[in-house]
């Protein structure tokens, strides 16, 4: 069975960094991009960024270009982002999610306040 | 970035048809934009029921189908069921960077 389990969200206060885990079992996680989207309280989804399988292209979108960096470790099947100098906006359940966004997360929340 | 468009809310009668429809800020939606759509209920992860304009998973309901419809992509539900109440996101694909839609309310009711 294929789960996706993200950890490591939490309180953290504004210009401060959080470093989100999604832990991979159930498929090989070296054969697919992996993905992490967020979702604001009341507001809809949002891409965050995505990784190539084997780590050497990721993208953004442009609200985080800078501040966040996505990255991944196939020997531990997981795949991290690492948010710097966050900002309230950035408050959201964020959602990892592997190739085709056929399989996701529960999710983790994050919230930046003061 | 591009901005994608969807309509904020929709309704259908039980049974019915109902066709969503996603836009593209920079133009005709096509397959290069590999178009997805997502199905969104409350306290749920989100499920993703088409990609590549028309592909379904094992677990898409036949009653779901994706298609290009005058330069946007679509969603068409037919034989609406009352747990198919929910959101719908549509996204596309850029090059890399992908965008979502904000999302259609659909009513079955």
């Amino acid at each position: 069975e294929v789960q996706l389990a993200e950890s490591g969200g939490g309180l953290v206060q504004p210009g401060g960094s959080l470093r989100l885990s999604c832990a991979a079992s159930g498929f090989t996680f070296s054969n697919y991009w992996m993905t992490w989207v967020r979702q604001a309280p009341g507001k809809g989804l949002e891409w965050v960024a995505n990784i190539k399988e084997d780590g050497t292209e990721n993208y953004y979108v442009d609200s985080v270009k800078g501040r966040f960096t996505i990255s991944r470790d196939n020997a531990k099947n997981s795949l991290f982002l690492q948010m710097n100098s966050l900002r309230a906006e950035d408050t959201a359940v964020y959602y990892c999610a592997s190739g085709r966004l056929e399989n996701w997360g529960q999710g983790t929340l994050v919230t930046v306040s003061s | 970035q591009a901005v994608v468009t969807q309509e904020p809310s929709l309704t259908v009668s039980p049974g019915g048809t109902a066709t969503l429809t996603c836009g593209s800020s920079t133009g005709a939606v096509t397959s290069g934009h590999s178009p997805y759509w997502l199905q969104r209920k409350p306290g749920q992860a989100p499920r993703t029921l088409i990609y590549d304009i028309n592909k379904k998973y094992s677990w898409t309901p036949a009653r779901f189908s994706g298609s290009l419809l005058g330069g946007k992509a679509a969603l068409t539900l037919s034989g609406a069921q009352p747990e198919d109440e929910a959101e719908y996101y549509c996204f596309l694909c850029y090059g890399g960077p992908w965008v979502f839609g904000g999302g259609t309310k659909l009513t079955v009711l």
